[in-house]
């Protein structure tokens, strides 16, 4: 079955830092998609990647998913403290339509 | 835009009882589905309703947990009897039909407490 991993599971960083996570797949993937979960909320949708290699933008987020389709990353520039929460990758193999979630990279942002 | 509801937000529960939780989509949104969150791991689908039907429940504890969706609205899920174990936030979402891969949305959630 699919594997996905998700590192790192957490990150400490100072306000003003960059932060990236990293999702991986032992399969190929159909799509990836992104969601953000804040302390005590739930999962909202960031973004969804279809095509290998693409890469998509967001203000200060970057997504990119990989040529092979086999891992994803979310890298954000410069944190603020609003950016605090748990980022998941939600990867779907292809032929499925079943959305699993990784374990998910818990960003802390100090000022 | 109304968003996914559920209902009720916390539950503390002695194990052996049993327990209910209700999710009502955002209108239109075919595909309905449970997560299961334990405290510091990510959601853990249960079970994809798409309209009434049972899309997949491979990940759903059968002996003690059961699913409906009444008219491919509204969705009960029910634990009998409850373990120690089922503490967790119980997630609904929902989502267009799965012809296109769309995002999901989720409720509040319901926290669960087994004592």
């Amino acid at each position: 079955g699919q594997q996905v991993m998700q590192i790192p599971q957490y990150q400490h960083v100072q306000e003003g830092e960059d932060f990236t996570t990293y999702c991986n797949s032992s399969t190929t993937l159909s799509n990836i998609q992104w969601y953000k979960q804040r302390p005590g909320g739930h999962p909202v949708f960031l973004i969804q990647l279809v095509k290998s290699g693409e890469v998509k933008k967001q203000k200060r987020l970057t997504f990119q998913f990989g040529e092979a389709k086999k891992n994803s990353s979310l890298h954000i520039t410069a944190t603020q403290t609003t950016d605090v929460g748990t980022y998941f990758c939600a990867p779907r193999a292809g032929g499925s339509y079943i959305p699993t979630f990784g374990r998910g990279t818990s960003l802390i942002v100090h000022p | 835009e109304a968003g996914v509801a559920q209902s009720p937000r916390y539950k503390i529960i002695e194990k052996r009882q049993s327990v209910a939780f209700w999710c009502n989509p955002i209108s239109g949104h075919a595909t309905l589905y449970w997560y299961q969150q334990i405290l510091g791991q990510g959601p853990k689908l249960l079970i994809q309703f798409q309209n009434n039907g049972v899309v997949d429940d491979s990940q759903l504890p059968k002996d003690r947990f059961s699913a409906e969706r009444l008219k491919g609205v509204d969705s009960t899920l029910k634990i009998q009897p409850a373990k120690l174990e089922d503490s967790a936030v119980y997630l609904c979402a929902s989502s267009l039909p799965r012809t296109g891969d769309t995002e999901a949305f989720f409720g509040q959630g319901t926290r669960l407490t087994v004592v």
